[in-house]
């Protein structure tokens, strides 16, 4: 089986950083994906590792480290915006069937 | 590119009817489509994969025929909620893949079922 665990929620001023960490247990792995939700929305992909390693794009970065089976999703200089829940999730299976995390809820103050 | 459209976006229907939810997507050919739902501050629950032309594998606990998938193209996957009920109720998200990387879902907007 495969699950994951990562933070139920998550606060921060604006301008800040903010890790969201999430860990994950899996028969087999391919990578570790990042969406986004905005309350009342779906979820919009961010990024996606499958390698150790940080991944950067804008504002926003990912982190994998296989053997810790851990990763992390960055997200700088917040904005009101980023206000959403963040799920992560591992595909597996020749379908690459998806299980996602219960979604850390990031809440942006001014 | 990458994207993914759901219709209706809002259904309200009375108990016992049958409603009928398209995915598409747009502008590129889809390998393989998912079906969820989502209630209020949870996470996805996956109902179905479905592949086109076979018929979709169902997640444990989920009823194939109270949900009934049919993926007739490589762009079109439509769930239908069979004699509805106040208890189906929920936010039913499609999403695609084929796209690189392989494994990232492309999601439709979702579409809002109240059942009364």
């Amino acid at each position: 089986g495969q699950s994951l665990e990562q933070p139920s929620e998550v606060t921060a001023v604006e301008g800040a950083i903010v890790q969201i960490n999430c860990t994950y247990q899996t028969s087999g792995f391919y990578g570790l994906s990042w969406y986004q939700q905005h309350d009342g929305g779906a979820p919009t992909f961010l990024s996606y590792n499958a390698l150790d390693g940080l991944e950067e794009t804008g504002r926003f970065s990912s982190f994998l480290s296989r053997s810790d089976s851990y990763g992390y999703l960055l997200l700088q200089e917040l904005q009101m915006k980023d206000s959403a829940s963040y799920f992560c999730a591992v595909p597996s299976g020749g379908s690459y069937i998806p299980t996602f995390g219960r979604g850390t809820s990031l809440i942006v103050h001014p | 590119g990458a994207v993914v459209s759901q219709h209706p976006s809002w259904v309200i229907c009375k108990s016992g009817t049958s409603v009928k939810i398209e995915c598409r997507s747009l502008d590129f050919q889809a390998t393989t489509m998912f079906w969820y739902r989502q209630f209020p501050k949870q996470s996805l629950m996956l109902m179905a994969t479905s592949n086109e032309g076979s018929k979709a594998t169902y997640e444990q606990g989920v009823e194939k025929d109270k949900f009934l998938i049919n993926h007739a193209s490589l762009t079109l996957s439509t769930l239908t909620v069979t004699s509805a009920h106040p208890e189906d109720s929920s936010f039913y998200i499609c999403s695609a893949t084929g796209l690189p990387p392989a494994e990232t879902q492309y999601f439709g907007p979702g579409t809002r079922l109240l059942v009364l």
